[in-house]
């Protein structure tokens, strides 16, 4: 999981500040994936990047949030004026490809988000 | 629209004590079903991937199997350090987008 990288690992922002979370997936993977994890719950999907490209983000409320995967550089998260629901744990996972053998995602250690 | 559900939610073993783990699932052309294992402030560690019902997968003490409707993980004589909890994924082709839908998990507890 350590080829995934994501930063910051823990985030602190007051209520109204903007959070920005970093994903870099894995050498030569270039689908992208963000998911939003509350304790004792399973991870729901945000969004699916490519690079350049947003190709599903059914899952991102529409008010807020954002996400990019530029073509070079990192993706990010962006949450503007956050609140206290924002609080969570945000995962980044990528993947190689999306048909035939060896699609599974792979995941960084996630950024913890405290909205204080 | 896609589902998975995973059962139990918490199991208690003893250590060497198998048993197994189920996930249920609704999807609509399945591409690819999937085992994480996610261990405390850790992001989901991959395990295996399945891709048709009668696949089985092995590592160690776990093994993966996989119907039209379940996959089980199997925990063989289980050690303390297979405590974590245990995500099921599947990846449809659901209106032509590859997101992985995720489980709640199953929470293991092997005691020593």
């Amino acid at each position: 999981n350590a080829d995934v990288m994501q930063n910051p690992r823990h985030l602190v922002r007051r209520r109204g500040q903007e959070a920005r979370l970093r994903c870099s997936p894995m050498k030569g993977h270039s689908h992208v994936y963000w998911y939003r994890q509350l304790p004792e719950e399973g991870l729901k999907f945000m969004v699916y990047l490519q690079k350049e490209n947003i190709i599903d983000e059914s899952g991102m409320p529409k008010e807020r949030f954002s996400a990019e995967f530029p073509k070079e550089g990192p993706s990010i998260l962006r949450i503007q004026q956050v609140v206290r629901g924002d609080s969570a744990a945000y995962f980044c996972a990528s993947s190689p490809r999306t048909g035939g053998a060896n699609t599974e995602a792979f995941f960084g250690q996630g950024t913890r988000l405290t909205v204080v | 629209e896609d589902q998975v559900t995973q059962s139990p939610e918490a199991l208690r073993l003893q250590e060497g004590e198998s048993s197994s783990l189920n996930c249920s699932y609704t999807v609509s052309g399945l591409r690819g079903l999937f085992w994480y294992r996610q261990d405390p402030g850790k992001g989901p560690e991959f395990l295996f991937t399945l891709y048709s019902a009668g696949e089985e997968k092995e590592k160690e003490r776990l093994k993966a199997t996989l119907t039209k409707k379940e996959s089980f993980l199997h925990i063989t004589a289980p050690k303390p350090e297979d405590s974590a909890t245990y995500l099921c994924a599947v990846q449809g082709e659901t209106s032509g987008t590859y997101k992985y839908i995720f489980g709640t998990g199953t929470r293991l507890k092997v005691l020593a």
